[in-house]
């Protein structure tokens, strides 16, 4: 069984570029969901997907946006990118469409704003 | 305004004590709460989950405590190890809503 992997692990973007951020769900798993965790502090919400549909979202612009694709599998992109975007973007996938399940996380990807 | 709190950033226990990690919350709304266990350079791992029509969930060494009255609920080890050595985050709802997280408290576990 493969776990939720993510894409890349590090990266270092320059402020006002784009960046696509990419996570392979766990095997068997429909549903996949985006965090945001900046230095201190927990993982912040950011949407969820289930089915290719957009199931929910925290308080983030709509610079902040996704796709899932038909293999459950995703994409966060973020545009205009500021300073404070700086942080570790978690993927986590689950079972079910509930927005509080349980879910698996990857090891995320470790953007730097510069 | 913190939903969620874990008051303590670190706490240091002797190997095969008791560890207690605290949460508080403000939103009595919340009804499901669980604890994650992170190792540096990984995500976040599911430990325990416990619903508000309960106030005590077990699995294992792990026990979970919820105080709906003082909206306190906290995560008790025991004995600890020091493969438990991790930041530790709590985590709630409301009904279907997505989770809100603790700052999360590290942990040490000392041999």
């Amino acid at each position: 069984e493969t776990g939720v992997t993510q894409s890349p692990t590090h990266l270092i973007k320059t402020r006002g570029q784009q960046v696509t951020l990419r996570c392979s769900s766990q095997s068997g798993h429909n549903t996949v969901s985006w965090y945001q965790q900046a230095l201190g502090q927990g993982p912040q919400f950011i949407f969820q997907y289930y089915r290719e549909e957009e199931n929910g979202r925290g308080n983030f612009p709509p610079r902040f946006s996704g796709l899932q694709f038909p293999n459950y599998s995703s994409e966060l992109n973020v545009n205009a990118l500021e300073l404070d975007d700086s942080a570790l973007y978690l993927c986590a996938s689950s079972l079910t469409e509930r927005l509080n399940t349980e879910a698996f996380f990857g090891q995320g990807t470790r953007l730097t704003v510069v | 305004d913190q939903q969620v709190k874990q008051n303590s950033p670190s706490l240091s226990v002797q190997e095969g004590r008791i560890s207690i990690l605290n949460c508080d919350y403000t939103n009595s709304m919340f009804d499901y709460f669980l604890w994650y266990k992170k190792y540096p350079a990984e995500g976040p791992t599911f430990l325990i989950s416990i619903s508000s029509i309960k106030d005590k969930n077990e699995d294992g060494r792990f026990t979970v405590f919820l105080n709906k009255s003082a909206k306190h609920l906290s995560l008790h080890i025991v004995p600890s190890q020091p493969g438990d050595s991790a930041v530790y985050f709590c985590a709630a709802s409301e009904r279907n809503t997505p989770l809100v997280f603790g700052k999360g408290t590290r942990l040490s576990v000392i041999a």
